[in-house]
């Protein structure tokens, strides 16, 4: 069955350096996928999708890699900014086409420290 | 349109008694989800509603669980005869029918069932 991967430990970093976060996926072959963010009490909120034919994307200080040989995304933030801690979850899509919904990983905690 | 909005934000619950939680989409989203999450997971795919049409119901909901979209506008969960096991984050979010702007996710209902 499909499976995602996101590395249950927190990720501890310094204010200032770039926050490196990966996601895995098995026996999958999606046509995108999604990164969201969510903080302690609230629901997650949408950052960057990302298509199986684009190798990168970007937004503002945001990068996102999809490599569909490793099946892995990985997903940075530069300059990281304490207001940047939070939990960060990628998505992908299941089921049949036109009827798909979004699969979750257990996301990733990052701490960035001042 | 101020965006997803869910009711109540918390909910404390004996054991046995039956819950119904609300949600109000965006308005010009055709799609409507529910999810569950657990403390340190990521958040798991319960249902989802194109309009009206409930189109997919994931095998974690029991036969305790039912949604509803009358008219294709809000959506009710109600959940029967709780037990300490539904205890959770219930989370609703909508979408356009293709879903390549993200989901957008309202803060979440949290039931404690004692």
């Amino acid at each position: 069955s499909q499976k995602i991967e996101q590395n249950s430990e927190a990720l501890n970093i310094q204010e200032g350096k770039t926050a490196t976060l990966t996601c895995n996926y098995t026996n999958y072959s999606p046509a995108y996928l999604q990164w969201y963010r969510q903080d302690p009490g609230r629901g997650p909120v949408f950052l960057l999708l990302i298509r199986e034919n684009e190798k990168e994307k970007r937004k503002e200080r945001l990068k996102v890699t999809f490599d569909t040989t490793l099946k892995q995304s990985l997903f940075h933030i530069t300059a990281s900014q304490p207001a940047d801690s939070a939990t960060y979850l990628c998505a992908l899509p299941f089921g049949v086409t036109g009827f798909q919904k979004l699969v979750f990983g257990t996301g990733t905690r990052l701490l960035v420290s001042p | 349109d101020t965006g997803v909005s869910q009711d109540p934000r918390h909910k404390i619950t004996k054991r046995g008694q039956n819950v119904t939680f609300r949600c109000d989409p965006i308005s010009e989203h055709n799609r409507l989800y529910w999810y569950r999450q657990t403390l340190g997971q990521g958040p798991e795919f319960l249902t989802y509603f194109q309009n009206e049409a409930q189109l997919e119901k994931s095998r974690l909901l029991s036969d305790r669980f039912s949604a509803e979209r009358p008219k294709g506008s809000f959506s009710t969960l109600e959940i029967q005869r709780t037990e300490q096991g539904d205890s959770a984050m219930y989370l609703c979010a909508s979408s356009l029918w293709d879903s390549l702007h993200g989901y957008t996710f309202g803060s979440g209902t949290r039931l404690t069932v004692v």
